[in-house]
Parts: C-alpha cells; structure tokens; sequence
C-alpha cells in the first residue's frame, strides 16, 4: 500500500502571489485533511475534505481553499500569501470512520513567503 | 474548549534508559482519542500510539506505552530503553468523536538521546 506523497517538498514565493499544494491520499482512505505548522509550533488544522466537499475548518481566513479529488486526493489553495504564511504543510489522509484512528501524514510541503 | 499540553519543550535521557514524555488534555467530551506522533526533521508525523477514551487498558506498542490517568486528563507516553534514533520531536495530539477528524497538537517536546 503508498502512503501520502505531498508536492512540492519546498516552496518559495513572494508575498501576495498565490500557491497550490498536492497531496495523494493512501489507498483505502478517502478523507484528507491539512494542517499548517509554524516553526516551534504543533500543527494547526486547516480544513477537512471527504466525498469532494469541505468537512469542518479550522480558524483560518477564506484565503485558504482547497479541493478533493475523485481518487480522493487533494490540493490545498492559498491566495494572497502573507510572510506569516510561512510554514510546514502536513497533509494527513484517513479513512471517515467514528472509531478509526489511522492518520497518514505526508512528509509535508515547506513553504517560505518572501 | 479542547486544548492539549506539553510543558517540557526539551528533554534529555541517556541511551537505553527511559523516558516519559508529558501530555495535559482539556475537553469535556466523553468520546475522545488521544494520539502521540513523532516527528523526525525530515517532518513527517509518524504515528506511534493510540489511546481511546474508554479504553480499559493503557495502550501498548512495543516500546512505547502510554500512561492514561482519566480522572487528572493525562496521557503520558513512556519510551523504555531509548535508542539514538528516537531522538526527535514528540506531539500529543486529540481527536474529539464529534468533531470529525480534526486532530488538536500540543506544542511539542523535543527529545534528545545521549549515547
């Protein structure tokens, strides 16, 4: 079985331009989530994808979109970067389960705004 | 709110002895499931064990066990005869059943095996 595969690995931007990240999702899952995590911070939850819709968000402003593919991969949008934007993108696939508790993380996108 | 907490950003343990790694939770759900993760600097979070809310038994992964105590909302995770690769960061997480999938981080501790 693949496990979650995240692209790019590292990224630089300028402030106010806008990024696309990917993630595949393991085979057998069929929800992903993405989550952001600043230098020296545990990851924040960004939002939740299943069956192609968003499943519950995180605080963050609607610059942050996303979209979930019928193969159940997904890629995270962000418009407008700001420097704070700068950080670890961990993408994490599941299956929607109430009693599951099997998370695959990527090893994730470094993105640094300039 | 739910919100989790380690208060040791950095520990030290010497070669094969062991370690127990802090882990606070706040949430007044009953159905919940609490997760530590390690995370090498290549920043992949890798899963290393699992403790549901009404789990009996603290939960078990060869190496690592995890020591609930319900009643003080504590999840420490214990590593026994720590090796040089354990040496990493470590994050206690939660998931709250009716909350979906979103899983909450702690800040994270950071631990370093001396040979």
């Amino acid at each position: 079985e693949t496990g979650v595969t995240q692209s790019p690995t590292h990224l630089i931007k300028t402030r106010g331009q806008q990024v696309t990240l990917r993630c595949s999702s393991q085979s057998g899952h069929n929800t992903v989530s993405w989550y952001q995590q600043a230098l020296g911070q545990g990851p924040q939850f960004i939002f939740q994808y299943y069956r192609e819709e968003e499943n519950g968000r995180g605080n963050f402003p609607p610059r942050f979109s996303g979209l979930q593919f019928p193969n159940y991969s997904s890629e995270l949008n962000v418009n407008a970067l700001e420097l704070d934007d700068s950080a670890l993108y961990l993408c994490a696939s599941s299956f929607r389960d109430t009693r599951s508790y099997g998370y695959t993380f990527g090893s994730g996108t470094r993105l640094t705004v300039v | 709110a739910q919100k989790i907490t380690q208060t040791q950003p950095g520990m030290f343990v010497q070669e094969k002895e062991a370690v127990t790694l802090d882990c606070t939770y706040d949430t007044s759900d009953p159905s919940y499931g609490l997760f530590w993760y390690k995370q090498p600097s290549s920043g992949e979070m890798i899963f290393l064990i699992y403790q549901g809310s009404y789990d009996q038994q603290n939960a078990t992964e060869g190496r690592y066990s995890l020591n609930f105590q319900k009643a003080r909302k504590s999840a420490n995770l214990v590593i026994s005869a720590s090796q040089l690769g354990d040496s990493a960061m470590y994050f206690c997480a939660m998931r709250v059943t009716n909350q979906g999938g979103k899983l909450i981080f702690g800040q994270g501790t950071e631990l370093s095996v001396k040979p």
